[in-house]
């Protein structure tokens, strides 16, 4: 299995553009999360989807991000339009939920670095 | 708001030496994870423990976990240079179906040659 697959490794991009960030995760997973890494925050929970399904967004900073989920083997995280202070390394996670408490070991992939100038 | 804090935030330690690092979480949990991060790479898990449990073993490494105090340390012992890298704990729950994790900021494990 080649993990969580995520794309691209960089990104860097100037203020006000849009950016998408991708995600392939673990065949046969069930539920995706996407995280923001900063030295400030460290790794922050900004949404998670069970079975394609947003289950708690919460943590998503504001309206400029969103994320879809339109099949069990792709997600993508979209900020437009883009802030310096958006400037991070955003992960993908995968994990294989099972029942009511489940052992919910997340695989994460590589990441993508952000920079916003 | 983070659930769970480790201490120390940073250590240094030789190589051969036995590494202690502390996570401490407000709320009840049904699980808690490490995780090990090396630079410029994403997070890998290392080992659960549930809430049930006081102590678990895997390799190197041993985890406690005390729920009364809401505390659990993780001990790699005879530390090596490859086990420089980040290391965070995560906790999830309360409650039935808690999929999401939680994760501290850290302590950053420096293990010199």
């Amino acid at each position: 299995d080649a993990g969580v697959i995520q794309s691209p490794r960089h990104e860097v991009t100037e203020m006000g553009q849009e950016v998408t960030l991708r995600c392939k995760p673990i065949s046969g997973h069930n539920s995706l999360f996407w995280y923001r890494q900063t030295m400030m925050r460290g790794l922050e929970l900004l949404i998670y989807f069970n079975n394609n399904v947003p289950i708690d967004d919460s943590g998503m900073p504001e309206d400029r991000f969103s994320a879809k989920m339109p099949n069990a083997s792709f997600s993508t995280l979209k900020i437009q339009p883009s802030e310096p202070r958006d400037s991070a390394v955003y992960f993908c996670a995968s994990s294989l939920a099972r029942g009511t408490y489940s052992y919910n070991e997340q695989f994460f992939g590589p990441g993508t670095r952000l920079t916003v100038l | 708001s983070q659930q769970g804090e480790e201490d120390p935030q940073a250590l240094s330690i030789q190589e051969g030496e036995n590494a202690t690092m502390n996570c401490s979480y407000k709320t009840s949990i049904n699980n808690l994870q490490w995780y090990r991060q090396n630079s410029g790479r994403g997070l890998v898990h290392l080992i659960l423990i549930r809430s049930n449990e006081r102590e678990k073993h895997s390799g190197r490494l041993r985890v406690t976990l005390d729920t009364s105090k809401k505390s659990s340390s993780l001990l790699i012992t005879a530390s090596r240079a490859a086990d420089t890298a980040s290391y965070f704990c995560a906790t999830d729950g309360p409650g039935a179906g808690s999929y999401q994790l939680t994760f501290g900021k850290g302590t950053k494990l420096s293990v010199i040659p």
